[in-house]
């Protein structure tokens, strides 16, 4: 069962520091790993999709990776702004049947 | 180009009763897929849809079922409601022509938040 973990839970950080989000799954037999984020009381929003063939995306200020020989992808966002402030969500597609795993995200604050 | 729409967005039940929830898709695209958002676990996938057929499932209940009309646009149906049902429900719809829609970027709609009483 694939299982997907997001470190940190919580972040808090000044405007315009560049950060780092992991994200760790268990099972490296995935099809693409997808970053979204989500602002209260709302849907998510897709950020970066990784195909399981690719090691990283660009766009704009945020880079997403991926190693999935350790079952890691982190995304980088530079000089970040109180805009950025979501919950930040991964999520797996994996499995015979295209099953996806979200992880628990990571809740940014970006203080002015 | 409209993004995904969900109605309603909000919703009052009480234990027993059902319900159903709608998701109106992009224009043009044709896979439509539901997930669960809970504090306690996350975000699950229940199923997917695309040409009015029911392509993937996730773990849930047969209280769970749902369909898909020839515009594309779904309906998701939750029979008995029981507490534990309180959630977030998101649609989220992709073109899905791949054959793999999981490579394909999905785009999510506002939610219905459910609560059950």
């Amino acid at each position: 069962k694939q299982e997907v973990t997001q470190i940190p839970a919580a972040l808090s950080v000044p405007e315009g520091e560049n950060l780092v989000l992991n994200c760790s799954f268990t099972d490296s037999a995935i099809y693409n790993l997808q970053w979204f984020r989500q602002d209260p009381g709302k849907g998510l929003t897709s950020l970066l999709l990784i195909q399981s063939s690719q090691r990283e995306q660009t766009s704009g200020r945020l880079n997403a990776s991926l190693d999935k020989s350790s079952g890691r992808s982190t995304l980088y966002i530079a000089a970040s702004q109180p805009g950025d402030s979501a919950t930040y969500l991964c999520a797996v597609f994996s499995g015979g049947y295209q099953k996806v795993t979200f992880g628990t995200g990571t809740k940014l604050q970006v203080i002015p | 180009k409209a993004g995904v729409t969900q109605t309603p967005r909000y919703l009052i039940k009480t234990r027993g009763q059902q319900v159903t929830l709608s998701c109106s898709p992009i224009s043009g695209h044709r896979s439509v897929s539901w997930y669960q958002q809970t504090p306690g676990q996350g975000l699950q996938f229940l199923f997917e849809y695309f040409s009015e057929t029911q392509r993937n499932k996730g773990n849930f209940p047969g209280r769970f079922s749902g369909r898909q009309f020839s515009n594309s646009r779904s309906e998701m149906n939750v029979s008995t409601l029981e507490l534990g049902d309180s959630a977030l429900y998101l649609c989220a719809s992709s073109f899905g022509t791949s054959g793999r829609p999981q490579e394909e970027t999905q785009y999510f709609g506002p939610g219905t938040r459910l609560l059950v009483l």
